[in-house]
């Protein structure tokens, strides 16, 4: 039983430029969130995606968007990279409607480094 | 004030020993409550689930208190392998995880 993916699993980048981070999620699971961990804090949740449309968003600009496919993956773009996205991004998949509804799982993570 | 706030340690504890983490949270509407365990440089992982009747798993107890918005995390008997950063977690609503900054534990031999 595949757990949740991501990739890459390091990007670096420089100022200005664009990137694109790809997550699947566990099988079963139907929602996929997004979070940003910078170095020594907690992880601070960026959106989340359900039926392919972005159903609640946390405090991020509109640099930061997603997409999710009809096969329950997903995707988090940022555009115009700054020094300060710099961290690690994590993907996050739950079920909708389960009996765990809440509880979310990890994957591994990309780690970002804009230069 | 953060919405979810932890002591970040460190705590440095002997192997044996009994440590307690403690966890406020701003949102009394917070519906679901965890604690995550992460290790260095790796992901996140669910630890326990945190009920008002309290729960418990071998050596870990956690607590939840809605009428001071506070979550506790106990651990007994401490191993060399519990050495983490212990994250708490509240769900505002049904979607989103709002995250404190992490609890460090070295476990010292």
């Amino acid at each position: 039983d595949a757990g949740v993916t991501q990739s890459p699993t390091h990007l670096i980048k420089t100022r200005g430029q664009q990137v694109t981070l790809r997550c699947s999620p566990k099988s079963g699971h139907d929602t996929v969130s997004w979070y940003q961990q910078a170095l020594g804090q907690g992880p601070q949740f960026i959106f989340q995606y359900y039926e392919e449309e972005e159903r609640q968003r946390g405090n991020f600009p509109d640099r930061f968007s997603g997409h999710q496919f009809p096969n329950y993956s997903s995707e988090l773009n940022v555009n115009a990279l700054l020094l300060g996205d710099s961290a690690l991004y994590l993907c996050a998949s739950s079920l909708t409607g389960g009996r765990n509804k809440n509880i979310q799982y990890f994957g591994a993570g990309t780690r970002l480094s804009v230069l | 004030r953060k919405e979810v706030e932890q002591d970040p340690g460190p705590f440095n504890v002997p192997e044996g020993a009994t440590v307690a983490f403690n966890c406020t949270y701003s949102n009394s509407a917070s519906q679901s409550f965890f604690w995550y365990r992460q290790d260095c440089r790796k992901e996140p992982k669910l630890l326990m689930s945190v009920y008002s009747s309290g729960n418990e798993d071998g050596r870990f107890t956690a607590q939840l208190n809605r009428a001071s918005q506070y979550i506790s995390l106990l651990i007994r008997d401490s191993k060399l392998s519990d050495s983490a950063t212990y994250l708490c977690v509240v769900t505002p609503n049904n979607n989103d995880m709002r995250f404190g900054a992490g609890t460090r534990l070295t476990v010292k031999p």
